[in-house]
């Protein structure tokens, strides 16, 4: 069956960096698209983009370009999402999703990040 | 960008009635190519991932309960929640796939009257 696993939660300070990793299992991880979804607290779902496991191509909004860099390991079905110079508001539940041409079909469980100094 | 504007914000339902949803988008999501609408529903319970609920506006995905339907095309939808139950209690999400970036309404909470 189609699984994305992702890392464990994580605190960290203001400035710093973090790397959340989606292992997929269960479908040919090349085959679709991966978005990566930001859930602050008690807050609604933010698009952050989305990587293309076959090519590498990404693609992010404005808000988040310069900040975050998607890549992909093949050998091992797995997709990273890297956000740089965290502030205090990007604590959130983070997301990574399958795309399937009816939309989001496969979530991970999320990954909690908080910025704390 | 398509923006998403979900009513209400929350809605108190006793068990066995009827919950409605409604979600509007500021641009047709309607694909005329194939005449399908790229409209997901997803459903979001306390402490849990967002699951899939109903893709192209209507269409039910696999597993999920008949009391649940979609309706509505181009800008204009909705979701019913017939004969609620008490696990149905959760934050509903409308989104477009239609247009890049993909776009989530703000969220409809669910809970028992």
């Amino acid at each position: 069956q189609v699984q994305l696993v992702q890392s464990g939660a994580e605190v960290k300070k203001p400035g710093t960096s973090v790397k959340v990793s989606c292992q997929a299992s269960g479908y040919s991880f090349t085959g679709f698209y991966i978005h990566w979804v930001r859930q602050a607290p008690g807050q609604g779902l933010e698009w952050m983009g989305w990587i293309n496991p076959d090519s590498g191509g990404t693609n992010f909004p404005p808000k988040f370009q310069g900040r975050v860099t998607m890549t992909r390991d093949t050998s091992s079905s797995t997709a990273y999402m890297e956000l740089s110079r965290l502030e205090f508001d990007d604590t959130a539940v983070f997301y990574c999703a399958r795309e399937h041409s009816t939309g989001f079909d496969f979530w991970g469980q999320g990954t909690l990040i908080t910025v704390s100094p | 960008d398509t923006v998403m504007t979900q009513s209400p914000d929350s809605l108190a339902v006793s068990l066995g009635e009827r919950a409605t949803i409604n979600c509007k988008s500021s641009q047709s999501v309607l694909y005329s190519f194939n005449n399908k609408n790229y409209l997901a529903w997803y459903q979001q319970k306390p402490g849990q991932s967002p699951k899939l609920l109903i893709y192209w506006a209507s269409t039910r995905e696999s597993g999920v309960p008949d009391r649940f339907s979609g309706s509505g095309s181009g800008t204009d939808f909705t979701l019913t929640i017939s004969n609620l139950e008490a696990e149905d209690v959760a934050v509903y999400y409308c989104q477009q796939h239609y247009s890049t970036p993909p776009t989530f309404g703000q969220g409809t909470k669910v809970e028992i009257k």
